[in-house]
């Protein structure tokens, strides 16, 4: 089955510190993934996707296939990275849509 | 930012009635969908349509329905069937369906 799974609802760290956002797939081929942020009272937005390998915000994400994870980190965390973050896989198959995690909620404190 | 418009943002209804959420997009997106949005179940998936007047059932269909007269606009109808339709409902749209989506601002549904 496919499936995405993010094992924490909630990750509390302070202001300064590293993060990890946990992120497992299950697919049997090549999927592509994604990071998704929704700020308060904001709409939902794309954070990166892992083709790209791209660094943004200070968050990166690496594509596991051995693991088949897909974590976001970034080495020190700012207030305003508080969010809830999504993590989505695409299937490599048409006419399937994008596959959520059920979100964490990040909250950076001082 | 923009694109997506969904209207309007707050929406209250009395059970046992219908209620139709509406979206629009100006992106020329093909794709576009309907998810719901409660706490600790992350993002769920109502319907999807690839293409005008075509549209999928998604993991939680049952209680709704959708249309796709018109390339940008899908509008979501929770019926009375829906036994628990108080929820936050998202809509979003892509270039196909193997891509990033854009997703609207929401529409908070209130059923008493």
């Amino acid at each position: 089955a496919q499936r995405v799974t993010q094992p924490e609802k909630l990750l509390s760290v302070f202001k300064g510190a590293p993060v990890e956002l946990k992120c497992n797939y299950s697919y049997s081929g090549s999927p592509e993934l994604f990071w998704y942020v929704q700020y308060s009272r904001q709409r939902l937005q794309l954070l990166l996707r892992h083709i790209s390998r791209e660094s943004i915000k200070g968050f990166t994400a690496d594509l596991n296939k051995g693991e088949t994870s897909f974590h976001l980190k970034k080495p020190f965390a700012q207030e305003e990275d508080s969010a809830m973050y999504y993590c989505a896989l695409s299937p490599n198959q048409a006419g399937t849509a994008l596959i959520f995690g059920k979100g964490t909620t990040l909250s950076v404190s001082s | 930012d923009g694109g997506i418009t969904q209207s309007p943002k707050y929406l209250f209804r009395k059970e046992g009635q219908n209620v139709t959420l509406s979206c629009e997009q100006n992106l020329n997106h093909d794709a576009m969908y309907w998810y719901r949005q409660d706490p600790g179940q992350g993002l769920r998936l109502i319907y999807y349509s690839q293409i005008v007047n075509d549209f999928q059932k998604g993991d939680i269909a049952e209680g709704y329905s959708v249309s796709r007269e018109k390339k940008e606009s899908f509008p979501l109808t929770v019926t009375s069937a829906q036994k628990n339709p108080t929820a936050f409902y998202l809509c979003a749209s892509s270039t196909g369906t193997r891509y990033e989506q854009y997703f609207g601002p929401g529409t908070r549904l209130t059923v008493t």
